[in-house]
This record gives C-alpha cells, sequence and structure tokens, in this order.
C-alpha cells in the first residue's frame, strides 16, 4: 500500500528555477526520507527530517514536515539539468524497518 | 565507498522460466529487501530479510519467493515467470544500528522482460 503520495507527478522547470514538490502521508513516522533516482538507476538516498523537526537543509534542498497535516515538502533551489531525475518520498513507519514509498515526482530541468 | 551490486542490469526470459535474480551488499547490512518498479505505481515491496535465513513477506509476495543463505546476499526467485512479472527490479540493504534511521542503500536494478 502506498503511504507517502507525491505532488505534483511531473514538473518541468527551467535551469536556474526552483522546484518544490509534496508528499503526503497517512500513519505516524519515525522520520521521511527524500530519495532521487536517474533514469533507469537505482535510488540514491538525498536527506531525511525526524518527526520531530520541522525543517532541514542539505546544500541546495530544503526540506519541511509538518506532522499534524502529515506532510513534507522537497524544494530544490536553483535547478541544474542534472537535477533532471525522479523524486521519492518514504516514510520510516513507527514500527519495524521497512520504508514505504510514494509514486515519485519526475523532474525535467531544461537546459 | 558502500555499495549494492545486482547480478544483471537487463535479463530477458520466457515464460514459465525459473529466474534468480540476484544482490550482495559489502555494508554488513541486517536488512536486505527487494522491490519492483512499474510506472505509475512507485516502489513496492515484495520481501524482506532482517538476519541470514529470516525472510519476511512484503506488499506482493505473490509469485516470488527469496533465499538469504549469507548476511551480504539476498535472491529473489520466479518460480515460474509470467508476462506480468516483467518489471525493474530493485535490491536494498540498512542497517539495524539506531543511528543509520532505516536510510536504504540501493543496487542499480535489474530491468526484467518476460516474453
Amino acid at each position: 500500500s502506498q503511504q507517502g503520495e507525491e505532488d505534483p507527478q511531473a514538473l518541468s522547470i527551467q535551469e536556474g528555477e526552483n522546484a518544490t514538490m509534496n508528499c503526503s502521508y497517512k500513519t505516524s513516522i519515525n522520520n521521511l526520507q527524500w530519495y532521487r533516482q536517474n533514469s533507469g538507476r537505482g535510488l540514491v538516498h538525498l536527506i531525511l527530517i525526524r518527526s520531530n523537526e520541522r525543517e532541514k537543509h542539505s546544500g541546495r534542498l530544503r526540506v519541511t514536515l509538518d506532522t499534524s497535516k502529515k506532510s513534507s515538502s522537497l524544494l530544490i533551489t536553483a535547478s541544474r539539468a542534472a537535477d533532471t531525475a525522479s523524486y521519492f518520498c518514504a516514510t520510516d513507519r513507527a514500527a519495524g524497518n521497512k520504508l514505504t514509498f510514494g509514486g515519485g515526482t519526475r523532474v525535467l530541468v531544461k537546459p | 565507498d558502500v555499495k549494492v551490486t545486482q547480478s544483471s542490469r537487463y535479463l530477458v526470459k520466457r515464460t514459465g522460466e525459473k529466474v534468480f535474480l540476484e544482490c550482495v551488499q559489502d555494508m554488513d547490512h541486517e536488512n536486505m529487501f527487494w522491490y519492483r518498479q512499474d510506472p505509475g505505481l512507485g516502489l513496492r515491496l515484495i520481501y524482506f530479510s532482517y538476519d541470514v535465513k529470516m525472510k519476511e513477506k512484503g506488499d506482493i509476495p505473490e509469485g516470488y519467493s527469496v533465499s538469504r543463505e549469507k548476511k551480504e546476499r539476498f535472491s529473489l526467485i520466479l518460480e515460474s515467470a509470467s508476462t506480468n512479472q516483467t518489471s525493474m527490479y530493485l535490491c536494498a540493504s540498512s542497517s539495524l544500528r539506531w543511528y543509520s534511521y532505516n536510510e536504504q542503500f540501493f543496487g542499480p536494478g535489474t530491468r526484467l522482460t518476460v516474453l
């Protein structure tokens, strides 16, 4: 079952613009993670935010978490062509070692 | 550099064949996972293993089995491949240590086509 749902499903922007994508989930979580997948490859971990955190930064990435709304957002600032990829949120459920992944947002950054 | 490797990047098999997908990790991780990824459906967990010889069904285990005889190796088996198992298969591993926060490390994926 899909715990995390990303929005939008696809996003097309010009190089230099910011890209924002959202993730909603249904049950309580320990943490929420964002992953990137380049075309036809495996996923790469980008950033993790714990349930007691509200905002986190890593380079050009900014993640927010609102546990009252059960939602998170990922902002990529000053996008580059190399940011073209699919982005997935994954929730770490309160019990167990498994992650539940959303359907992903496909981001196209045009040069 | 941490590594999860999968035995094949591309695989073409015939309906009814027995298919083995192998995954090896070199990080001494306890947990290993098999997912399949289909357009519009995201990643769906097939099976999960938290220790040698231990396995747990994921969300879509039907038609699949797994084997974990050694800590570093987790195999996915399609007993009798069918066309609806044509998909991208992703292996991942993670550590049980508390500070890992269940971050998963993925292999490059195997794109399986069943004809």
